[in-house]
């Protein structure tokens, strides 16, 4: 069973468009991330979520919004997408971090975007 | 800031050829450092959690050291198997209750048959 999911796996798209991408993680985990991993490999914390709040936003223009519809889905969606957009995506999720705890995260395959 | 520095940012190896990859970092209140590794085209793949410093863990030909500035991955005789990139991460927490993580770069390693 795949733990962490995202749909699509490609999504080839015009600039100015508006694009979803989907998250669900059966791993009944508390926090789900959103990361952004640029040509050169750099994979950076885009967002957060736990318990369906938003607790990191680390300076990503605000044409990224996530969706959280329950504790297992985390959406990202992307208004009027720029060339700069074109990256991996990747979704992620762990249990809630705790003080004195760290837990490792779970990623999923991946989502390619490329903005044209 | 928190940062993580990977060296080398590649490296060749003969299948057998033991070598050893680092991650230097600096953080405030480490609660972790982990390693993941990375297929081309996958996502990465949870490999190990270290703590404290003169903690260490083990996996197959996999060993992971931690020291008060930086971790090494101890690569024990590997195969074409192993080949991949190999990222290190940090934790540490960033306020308002969350806990972000911090990746370093990568090291891509290949291992020659």
């Amino acid at each position: 069973d795949t733990a962490v999911s995202q749909t699509p796996k490609y999504l080839v798209t015009q600039m100015g468009n508006d694009k979803s991408i989907k998250c669900e993680q059966n791993l009944g985990h508390d926090t789900m991330y959103w990361y952004k991993q640029d040509s050169k490999k750099f994979l950076k914390i885009m967002f957060s979520y736990n318990n369906k709040e938003l607790i990191i936003n680390e300076t990503v223009p605000n044409r990224f919004s996530p969706k959280s519809p329950d504790k297992a889905h985390l959406n990202l969606h992307i208004n009027s997408l720029e060339l700069g957009d074109s990256a991996v995506y990747f979704c992620a999720s762990s249990q809630a971090p705790r003080e004195g705890l760290s837990y490792e995260q779970y990623f999923g395959p991946g989502t390619r975007l490329t903005v044209t | 800031e928190d940062q993580v520095t990977q060296s080398p940012e590649a490296l060749r190896l003969q299948e057998g050829e033991s070598s050893s990859l680092n991650c230097s970092y600096t953080v405030s209140g480490l609660r972790g450092l982990f390693w993941y590794r990375q297929d081309p085209g996958k996502g990465p793949e949870f490999l190990f959690t270290l703590y404290s410093a003169g903690e260490e863990k083990e996996k197959e030909r996999l060993k992971a050291t931690l020291t008060k500035k930086e971790s090494f991955l101890h690569i024990t005789a590997p195969k074409p198997e192993d080949s991949a990139t190999y990222l290190c991460a940090v934790q540490a927490y960033s306020g308002a209750g969350s806990y972000q993580l911090t990746f370093g770069k990568g090291t891509k390693l290949s291992v020659i048959p």
